[in-house]
C-alpha cells in the first residue's frame, strides 16, 4: 500500500520474545514477497522471501506467513534479540517483473 | 552473496551542485538497477528502473531532467541529481538484478544527499 508521508509503526518487544510484524499488501498479481530488514543509514538486507504458491517459509529464527485471500504477510521473529531492532519492510513484486513495491514499514524496538 | 555497492555513501554539497551517484554490482552482471528514494522514517520510493544500454524508466512525478540514469555497462548505474536543491536532500538506495538466483534484488548501503 501507499506510504507516502506515513511516519512508521513501533513494535516494541522485550527480548526473548517473539515478534510478529505484519504487512497488508495491495496488488493481487503479486507472487513474490520479501521482507528487509534496515538498519539506520543503511540500505535494506534481505531476510527472507515467499512465492505465492507458499503459505509458510521458515528461517533461522524467522518466518515468513501469507494469506493470500485477505493479501497478509506477516514476519515472525522468534527470541527476539537486540540486534533485530531496525525497521522492516515487507515488499511485493509481481509475476515476469522486477519491480519491487514496498510496504509502509515497522520500526521494532528491542528492550533489554 | 551478491554485493551491490554505492558511491559516495555520504555527500553534502551547495544548492545549485549537480550530483553523481554510483552504483556497482560487484561479482555480478546486473541487467537491471532500480533506484529508490527514501525520505526519514518513511518507505523506499521507486524512482525509475534502469536497463543496460537504453534508456531508464521513470515513475510517475519524478522528473527524468532533474535525475539522470545512466546504465552504461552491465555493472554500472550512475544517478545524477542536476542542479540539487534542499528539497532533494534524501537517502538514494539502488539495487541490482541480474543473472542470481531467483531474482532476488541485492540493494546498496544507500547515499545520503545533505544540499546547503
Amino acid at each position: 500500500g501507499e506510504s507516502v508521508g506515513l511516519h512508521l509503526p513501533t513494535l516494541s518487544v522485550q527480548e526473548g520474545d517473539n515478534s510478529i510484524i505484519n504487512c497488508a499488501y495491495s496488488n493481487s498479481a503479486s507472487d513474490y514477497f520479501i521482507w528487509y530488514k534496515q538498519e539506520s543509514g543503511k540500505g535494506p538486507q534481505f531476510i527472507i522471501d515467499i512465492r505465492s504458491n507458499m503459505d509458510k517459509r521458515q528461517g533461522q529464527r524467522v518466518t515468513v506467513l501469507l494469506n493470500k485471500t485477505v493479501k497478509h504477510l506477516s514476519l515472525q521473529i522468534a527470541a527476539t534479540q537486540p540486534g533485530d531492532s531496525a525497521v522492516y519492510f515487507c515488499a511485493e513484486k509481481v509475476k515476469a517483473g522486477n519491480m519491487l513495491t514496498f510496504g509502509g514499514g515497522t520500526r521494532l524496538m528491542v528492550k533489554p | 552473496g551478491a554485493v551491490v555497492s554505492q558511491h559516495p555513501s555520504w555527500v553534502i554539497c551547495k544548492s545549485g551542485t549537480s550530483v553523481k551517484i554510483e552504483c556497482r554490482s560487484l561479482d555480478f552482471q546486473a541487467t537491471t538497477m532500480f533506484w529508490y528514494r527514501q525520505f526519514p522514517k518513511q518507505s523506499l520510493m521507486l524512482m525509475a528502473t534502469s536497463n543496460e544500454g537504453s534508456k531508464a524508466t521513470y515513475e510517475q512525478g519524478v522528473e527524468k531532467d532533474k535525475f539522470l540514469i545512466n546504465h552504461a555497462s552491465l555493472t554500472l548505474s550512475t544517478l545524477t541529481v542536476t542542479s540539487a536543491h534542499p528539497e532533494d536532500s534524501s537517502f538514494y538506495i539502488c539495487s541490482a538484478s541480474g543473472r542470481v538466483n531467483t531474482g532476488e534484488l541485492f540493494f546498496g548501503e544507500g547515499s545520503r544527499l545533505t544540499v546547503l
